[in-house]
């Protein structure tokens, strides 16, 4: 199994601030990396795929980036709707599809 | 826009099987767009994936999960299902189905709202 290893699993943040979510995985998988949001008792939600692709709908303060073990989701500027828990999942190897473990995003 | 809403008991006992069923809208489950999963999440915990299906004749389950897991298609329901046995309390969790693209990204698209079972006597 691929593992995915997200950190921080945890950060509080302010409105306004630049957040940054990093997402390693256990052996190289080019850009086959998506990123989902997921708020309280909702289903996650796509974000990014492909390491870097902006899904249709979400606000460009989003962006994705790397490739082959180590990923990034930045938020240049948090704003209240933010604040929820980011997974990163990988799809080079689709049996298992594996997610990590959550990054939730506090307010300060 | 596709739409997927699961149903299903709420709560199983120990040892039993754990029936749940997704029910698509809004799209065709023989899409050639789209395959089909079943993902969980624990109270409080990340994210699992359980079993995915395609065209009704591929399968393909968490190596985790599969001794215990079943996924089939109803294709004239447009609906699909999953079946797990010999449940604990581990396997308590809130169940989505989802809809997974058909390219090298395997993205969980579409999520239904979500169920939550509960394993206890």
């Amino acid at each position: 199994d691929i593992q995915m290893t997200q950190s921080p699993s945890s950060l509080s943040a302010s409105v306004g601030d630049r957040v940054t979510i990093t997402c390693r995985a256990s052996q190289s998988i080019n850009n086959y990396l998506n990123w989902y949001q997921q708020k309280p008792g909702k289903a996650p939600k796509v974000l990014i795929y492909a390491a870097s692709s902006l899904r249709s709908g979400v606000p460009s303060r989003f962006r994705g980036s790397g490739s082959g073990t180590d990923f990034t989701l930045t938020i240049s500027s948090l704003q209240p709707e933010d604040f929820a828990t980011y997974y990163c999942q990988q799809s080079y190897n689709t049996s298992p599809l594996t997610f990590g473990g959550g990054t939730k995003v506090e307010i300060k | 826009q596709l739409q997927l809403q699961e149903s299903g008991p709420g709560l199983v006992k120990p040892s039993e099987t754990l029936s749940l069923t997704c029910t698509v809208s809004g799209g065709s489950i023989r899409s050639t767009t789209y395959y089909w999963g079943w993902i969980r999440q624990p109270p409080g915990k990340g994210l699992e994936w359980i079993a995915s299906i395609y065209f009704s004749a591929s399968t393909y389950y968490n190596p985790s999960l599969k001794s215990r897991v079943t996924i089939s298609e109803d294709t004239s329901k447009n609906q699909f299902s999953l079946k797990l046995s010999s449940v604990t309390a581990a396997d308590t969790a809130m169940y989505y189905c989802a809809s997974v693209s058909l390219d090298v990204y395997h993205l969980f698209d579409h999520w239904g709202q979500g169920t939550l079972v509960t394993v206890s006597s």
